[in-house]
């Protein structure tokens, strides 16, 4: 069926790194693009960033300039998210997201992947 | 702070109608027609409930539907079920930085 499966919960130490996967199924993965939303815990949802799974092309929130990036696989119909020197405020839950290249809205959602940063 | 303005809260007692405000500036809700809404039970993904102001995703009630007038969008759910109790978020797309902008979120209480 038609859904993006993410990876395991993930605790990291204040100035660390998280990579999270995204992988999708049951459509083409180079059709759509992918962005990744964020939602600390108690707190309302916060756009990322984005990359078209066609060609890699990105598009980043610019208070995270320089410390994400996002990258696909196409030979496995997996999207990436790395974020770089983590602090506190970086723990959330992390949303991958489907949208269609003429369309501003995310009609498929992954599960999330808790991102906990704890000294 | 959000980009966009929701109410923290809104309620309503099963089988009425509720509307959720969503508002932005020129740059987003209001020069576009790419409002979207989704809604968000706890510890769930969100869900997208309209897309492009008005449209429903295949499988949204009709009970579910959107406008937009000026720089702000508008969420109505009809016969309200207790099922509708969640959080309902707005997003647009926003030429300032072209990308995407969230709302800060509206919590519905079916009483």
């Amino acid at each position: 069926q038609v859904q993006l499966v993410q990876s395991g919960a993930e605790v990291k130490k204040p100035g660390a790194s998280v990579k999270v996967s995204c992988k999708a199924s049951g459509y083409t993965f180079t059709s759509y693009g992918i962005s990744w939303v964020r939602q600390a815990p108690g707190q309302g949802l916060e756009w990322m960033g984005w990359i078209s799974a066609y060609n890699g092309n990105t598009n980043y929130a610019q208070k995270l300039q320089g410390r994400v990036t996002m990258t696909t696989d196409t030979s496995t119909s997996t999207a990436y998210m790395e974020l770089r020197s983590l602090r506190s405020d970086d723990t959330a839950v992390y949303y991958c997201a489907r949208s269609p290249y003429l369309g501003w809205y995310f009609d498929l959602w992954g599960r999330g992947t808790l991102v906990t940063v704890s000294s | 702070q959000s980009a966009l303005t929701q109410p923290a809260s809104v309620s309503g007692s099963p089988g009425q109608s509720i509307t959720i405000s969503c508002t932005g500036t020129s740059s987003d809700v209001g020069g576009y027609n790419y409002v979207s809404w989704y809604q968000q039970h706890p510890g769930k993904a969100p869900k997208l409930m309209i897309y492009d102001v008005s449209n429903r995703p295949s499988g949204v009630s009709n009970r579910f539907s959107g406008s937009k007038s000026g720089n702000t969008a508008s969420l109505t759910i009809s016969g309200l079920q207790a099922e509708d109790e969640a959080d309902y978020y707005c997003s647009s797309y926003t030429s300032s930085s072209f990308n995407w902008v969230f709302g800060g979120g509206t919590k519905l209480t079916v009483l």
